[in-house]
Protein backbone atom coordinates (compact mmCIF):
# COMPACT_ATOMS: atom_id res chain seq x y z
CA UNK A 1 0.00 0.00 0.00
CA UNK A 2 1.22 3.10 -0.94
CA UNK A 3 1.93 5.46 2.10
CA UNK A 4 2.79 9.29 2.85
CA UNK A 5 4.91 10.64 5.49
CA UNK A 6 4.82 13.81 6.96
CA UNK A 7 7.92 13.85 9.40
CA UNK A 8 6.99 17.56 10.96
CA UNK A 9 4.09 17.31 13.64
CA UNK A 10 4.22 21.12 14.05
CA UNK A 11 6.04 24.18 12.62
CA UNK A 12 6.15 27.67 13.17
CA UNK A 13 7.03 30.90 11.59
CA UNK A 14 6.73 34.45 12.45
CA UNK A 15 4.11 36.74 9.93
CA UNK A 16 5.77 37.70 6.79
CA UNK A 17 8.62 35.10 7.02
CA UNK A 18 8.48 31.56 4.49
CA UNK A 19 8.01 28.32 5.85
CA UNK A 20 8.69 24.70 4.10
CA UNK A 21 6.41 22.20 5.11
CA UNK A 22 7.79 18.29 4.04
CA UNK A 23 6.18 15.25 2.54
CA UNK A 24 7.74 11.95 1.15
CA UNK A 25 5.62 9.41 -0.20
CA UNK A 26 6.12 5.86 -0.68
CA UNK A 27 5.10 4.16 -4.45
CA UNK A 28 6.03 1.97 -7.48
CA UNK A 29 3.73 3.93 -9.85
CA UNK A 30 5.19 6.49 -12.59
CA UNK A 31 1.39 8.62 -13.24
CA UNK A 32 0.39 9.91 -9.49
CA UNK A 33 -1.18 13.02 -8.25
CA UNK A 34 -0.30 14.82 -5.73
CA UNK A 35 -2.00 17.57 -2.89
CA UNK A 36 -1.50 19.56 -0.42
CA UNK A 37 -4.84 20.66 1.74
CA UNK A 38 -5.39 23.31 4.46
CA UNK A 39 -7.65 22.30 7.75
CA UNK A 40 -8.06 25.51 9.33
CA UNK A 41 -9.85 25.12 13.65
CA UNK A 42 -13.61 25.18 11.13
CA UNK A 43 -12.62 22.25 10.45
CA UNK A 44 -13.19 22.44 6.70
CA UNK A 45 -10.70 21.05 4.09
CA UNK A 46 -9.05 23.43 1.27
CA UNK A 47 -7.43 22.17 -1.38
CA UNK A 48 -3.93 24.42 -1.76
CA UNK A 49 -2.18 23.30 -4.61
CA UNK A 50 -1.98 20.18 -6.63
CA UNK A 51 0.93 18.51 -8.88
CA UNK A 52 0.68 15.97 -11.35
CA UNK A 53 3.59 13.65 -11.78
CA UNK A 54 4.34 13.82 -15.13
CA UNK A 55 4.82 17.26 -15.29
CA UNK A 56 8.12 18.52 -14.43
CA UNK A 57 7.58 22.28 -13.40
CA UNK A 58 6.36 22.98 -9.80
CA UNK A 59 3.46 24.40 -9.40
CA UNK A 60 2.60 27.25 -8.27
CA UNK A 61 -0.20 28.86 -6.10
CA UNK A 62 -0.06 32.72 -5.61
CA UNK A 63 1.86 32.63 -2.18
CA UNK A 64 2.19 28.83 -1.94
CA UNK A 65 4.70 26.66 -4.06
CA UNK A 66 5.97 23.26 -4.41
CA UNK A 67 9.18 21.58 -4.91
CA UNK A 68 8.21 18.11 -6.42
CA UNK A 69 11.37 15.94 -5.92
CA UNK A 70 10.02 12.64 -8.20
CA UNK A 71 12.80 10.54 -7.88
CA UNK A 72 13.32 11.07 -4.36
CA UNK A 73 9.20 11.08 -3.90
CA UNK A 74 9.74 14.11 -2.21
CA UNK A 75 6.77 16.43 -2.31
CA UNK A 76 7.43 19.81 0.10
CA UNK A 77 5.04 23.40 0.58
CA UNK A 78 6.64 26.55 0.76
CA UNK A 79 4.51 29.41 1.95
CA UNK A 80 6.05 32.68 1.36
CA UNK A 81 5.08 36.05 3.11
CA UNK A 82 3.33 34.10 5.72
CA UNK A 83 -0.06 35.59 6.95
CA UNK A 84 -1.93 34.78 10.46
CA UNK A 85 -4.63 32.82 8.23
CA UNK A 86 -2.58 30.37 6.93
CA UNK A 87 -2.20 28.95 10.92
CA UNK A 88 -3.92 25.78 10.19
CA UNK A 89 -3.12 21.45 9.52
CA UNK A 90 -1.63 20.93 6.41
CA UNK A 91 -1.70 17.92 5.04
CA UNK A 92 -0.28 16.03 1.87
CA UNK A 93 -2.21 13.59 0.23
CA UNK A 94 -1.26 11.25 -2.97
CA UNK A 95 -3.61 9.62 -5.87
CA UNK A 96 -2.28 7.24 -8.01
CA UNK A 97 -3.89 7.67 -11.68
CA UNK A 98 -5.65 3.69 -11.33
CA UNK A 99 -6.96 4.20 -8.17
CA UNK A 100 -10.75 5.19 -8.72
CA UNK A 101 -9.42 8.79 -7.70
CA UNK A 102 -9.13 7.66 -3.09
CA UNK A 103 -6.46 9.60 -1.61
CA UNK A 104 -3.53 8.70 0.93
CA UNK A 105 -2.96 11.44 3.38
CA UNK A 106 -0.27 11.87 5.61
CA UNK A 107 -0.61 12.67 9.26
CA UNK A 108 -0.63 16.29 8.45
CA UNK A 109 1.81 19.23 10.13
CA UNK A 110 0.04 21.97 12.44
CA UNK A 111 1.30 25.17 11.66
CA UNK A 112 1.18 28.06 13.87
CA UNK A 113 1.75 31.62 12.56
CA UNK A 114 3.16 34.34 14.87
CA UNK A 115 2.61 37.90 14.51
CA UNK B 1 -23.86 27.62 -5.25
CA UNK B 2 -22.76 24.30 -5.92
CA UNK B 3 -21.34 21.79 -3.30
CA UNK B 4 -21.32 19.00 -0.48
CA UNK B 5 -23.94 18.67 2.57
CA UNK B 6 -23.45 16.76 5.93
CA UNK B 7 -25.96 16.69 8.46
CA UNK B 8 -26.26 16.82 10.70
CA UNK B 9 -22.88 18.77 12.20
CA UNK B 10 -23.27 16.91 15.47
CA UNK B 11 -24.68 13.50 16.24
CA UNK B 12 -24.63 11.18 20.14
CA UNK B 13 -24.94 7.75 19.65
CA UNK B 14 -25.81 5.05 22.84
CA UNK B 15 -24.79 2.01 22.96
CA UNK B 16 -25.85 -0.88 20.87
CA UNK B 17 -27.16 1.57 18.41
CA UNK B 18 -26.94 2.49 14.41
CA UNK B 19 -26.84 5.82 13.27
CA UNK B 20 -26.53 7.36 10.07
CA UNK B 21 -24.61 10.68 8.58
CA UNK B 22 -25.97 12.27 5.64
CA UNK B 23 -23.96 13.41 2.15
CA UNK B 24 -25.16 15.00 -0.23
CA UNK B 25 -23.95 16.55 -3.39
CA UNK B 26 -24.96 19.04 -6.23
CA UNK B 27 -21.64 19.19 -8.33
CA UNK B 28 -22.00 16.02 -10.40
CA UNK B 29 -19.42 14.55 -9.59
CA UNK B 30 -19.03 10.82 -9.98
CA UNK B 31 -17.61 9.87 -7.23
CA UNK B 32 -17.85 10.16 -3.52
CA UNK B 33 -15.85 9.22 -0.54
CA UNK B 34 -16.47 8.82 3.53
CA UNK B 35 -13.19 9.48 6.32
CA UNK B 36 -13.12 9.31 9.29
CA UNK B 37 -10.49 11.88 11.02
CA UNK B 38 -9.13 10.98 14.98
CA UNK B 39 -7.73 13.50 17.18
CA UNK B 40 -4.68 15.25 15.67
CA UNK B 41 -4.75 12.45 12.93
CA UNK B 42 -5.12 12.30 9.14
CA UNK B 43 -7.95 11.09 7.37
CA UNK B 44 -8.35 7.63 6.75
CA UNK B 45 -11.04 6.10 3.95
CA UNK B 46 -14.03 4.61 5.00
CA UNK B 47 -15.62 3.47 1.89
CA UNK B 48 -15.77 5.12 -1.14
CA UNK B 49 -18.31 4.80 -4.84
CA UNK B 50 -17.04 5.62 -8.16
CA UNK B 51 -21.06 5.34 -9.69
CA UNK B 52 -24.16 4.63 -8.96
CA UNK B 53 -25.03 1.44 -7.02
CA UNK B 54 -21.48 0.31 -6.44
CA UNK B 55 -18.98 1.11 -3.79
CA UNK B 56 -15.49 -0.57 -2.82
CA UNK B 57 -14.08 -0.75 0.82
CA UNK B 58 -11.65 1.60 2.24
CA UNK B 59 -9.09 1.14 4.74
CA UNK B 60 -11.10 0.43 7.62
CA UNK B 61 -14.59 -0.16 6.74
CA UNK B 62 -15.25 -2.76 9.73
CA UNK B 63 -18.55 -1.63 11.67
CA UNK B 64 -20.07 1.00 8.60
CA UNK B 65 -22.20 0.42 5.71
CA UNK B 66 -22.77 2.90 3.00
CA UNK B 67 -25.32 2.82 -0.20
CA UNK B 68 -25.18 4.94 -3.28
CA UNK B 69 -28.91 4.60 -4.99
CA UNK B 70 -28.38 8.50 -6.33
CA UNK B 71 -25.27 10.22 -7.64
CA UNK B 72 -26.05 12.79 -5.35
CA UNK B 73 -26.59 11.32 -2.42
CA UNK B 74 -23.64 8.52 -0.41
CA UNK B 75 -25.12 7.81 3.49
CA UNK B 76 -22.89 6.45 6.23
CA UNK B 77 -23.95 4.32 8.59
CA UNK B 78 -21.81 3.58 12.02
CA UNK B 79 -23.38 0.14 13.38
CA UNK B 80 -23.16 -1.17 16.72
CA UNK B 81 -20.51 -3.03 15.68
CA UNK B 82 -18.25 -0.40 15.39
CA UNK B 83 -17.04 -0.26 19.14
CA UNK B 84 -14.81 3.14 18.84
CA UNK B 85 -17.09 5.30 16.36
CA UNK B 86 -16.39 8.76 18.32
CA UNK B 87 -14.61 10.68 15.51
CA UNK B 88 -14.34 13.26 13.04
CA UNK B 89 -16.23 12.51 9.88
CA UNK B 90 -15.80 13.99 6.26
CA UNK B 91 -17.98 13.33 3.21
CA UNK B 92 -15.78 14.24 0.29
CA UNK B 93 -16.78 14.01 -3.66
CA UNK B 94 -14.51 14.54 -7.07
CA UNK B 95 -14.80 13.77 -10.62
CA UNK B 96 -12.84 10.72 -11.31
CA UNK B 97 -10.04 10.63 -13.54
CA UNK B 98 -6.66 13.35 -13.85
CA UNK B 99 -5.96 15.55 -11.18
CA UNK B 100 -9.51 16.94 -10.45
CA UNK B 101 -9.14 17.14 -6.73
CA UNK B 102 -11.52 15.88 -3.88
CA UNK B 103 -14.43 18.63 -2.32
CA UNK B 104 -14.80 18.24 0.61
CA UNK B 105 -17.51 18.96 3.59
CA UNK B 106 -17.95 20.51 6.16
CA UNK B 107 -18.10 17.03 8.74
CA UNK B 108 -20.20 15.45 11.44
CA UNK B 109 -18.42 15.08 14.87
CA UNK B 110 -20.04 11.80 16.59
CA UNK B 111 -19.69 11.28 19.80
CA UNK B 112 -20.62 8.17 21.88
CA UNK B 113 -23.04 9.07 25.43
Amino acid sequence: AQTVTQSQPEMSVQEAETVTLSCTYDTSESDYYLFWYKQPPSRQMILVIRQEAYKQQNATENRFSVNFQKAAKSFSLKISDSQLGDAAMYFCAYREETSGSRLTFGEGTQLTVNP
Amino acid sequence: DGGITQSPKYLFRKEGQNVTLSCEQNLNHDAMYWYRQDPGQGLRLIYYSQIVNDFQKGDIAEGYSVSREKKESFPLTVTSAQKNPTAFYLCASAFTGGSQPQHFGDGTRLSIL
